[in-house]
């Protein structure tokens, strides 16, 4: 079983097209992310999910909402696409232990999401 | 704010030899962790070794270890008797409990293990 899994992992679309990427967690884990890697595999968080709820949201575009219907899922929506947003995009997830993060995350196995 | 640098861009090793990717770190926190994670080609990050900042003893994990320099503000990964699926990125990152378990990555070395 596949642990934080990602849905499609590869997409290629028009700009402005608007898109979708899903995240499945099975871990039992509380909090989920999602991680932007560009072109020169830089990686920089984009948001953090705890229990539903937004914990972290870094200088992202509006364009980019995330949706955690449950703490097992947090999907990520684009809007109006641009060339810049070519990149792989990471889910991940990870659990707090005795009140603290540990920082181990685990991660899907990326989106590579392709602007023409 | 926390700032992580890899300042080898790509290295590479023979198979069996040793090699060692070096990471500095800058963070206002006395509490943080640090860490090395893996991506192979298959893309999947995977994690290697975890290092606490209050303890200071080296983590090990098999043929993988940290030299720790909290002073230094350095976290290098050696990595022993390298081995072909050694071949990956290496990505060192911090992570700051007070900033809502944001974990910060370097740019990224590039290994090839040579056989």
């Amino acid at each position: 079983d596949t642990a934080v899994s990602q849905t499609p992992k590869y997409l290629v679309t028009q700009m402005g097209n608007d898109k979708s990427i899903k995240c499945e967690q099975n871990l039992g884990h509380d909090t989920m992310y999602w991680y932007k890697q560009d072109s020169k595999k830089f990686l920089k968080i984009m948001f953090s999910y705890n229990n539903k709820e937004l914990i972290i949201n870094e200088t992202v575009p509006n364009r980019f909402s995330p949706k955690s219907p449950d703490k097992a899922h947090l999907n990520l929506h684009i809007n109006s696409l641009e060339l810049g947003d070519s990149a792989v995009y990471f889910c991940a997830s990870s659990q707090e232990r005795g009140g603290k993060y540990t920082g181990e995350l685990f991660f899907g196995e990326g989106s590579r999401l392709t602007v023409l | 704010a926390q700032t992580v640098t890899q300042s080898q861009p790509e290295m590479s090793v023979q198979e069996a030899e040793t090699v060692t990717l070096s990471c500095t770190y800058d963070t206002s926190e006395s509490n943080y962790y640090l860490f090395w994670y893996k991506q192979p080609p298959s893309r999947q990050m995977i994690l290697v070794i975890r290092q606490e900042a209050y303890k200071q003893q080296n983590a090990t994990e098999n043929r993988f270890s940290v030299n720790f320099q909290k002073a230094a503000k350095s976290f290098s990964l050696k990595i022993s008797d390298s081995q072909l699926g050694d071949t990956a990125m290496y990505f060192c990152a911090c992570l700051n409990n007070n900033a809502g378990n944001m974990l910060t990555f370097g740019g990224g070395t590039r290994l090839m293990v040579k056989p």
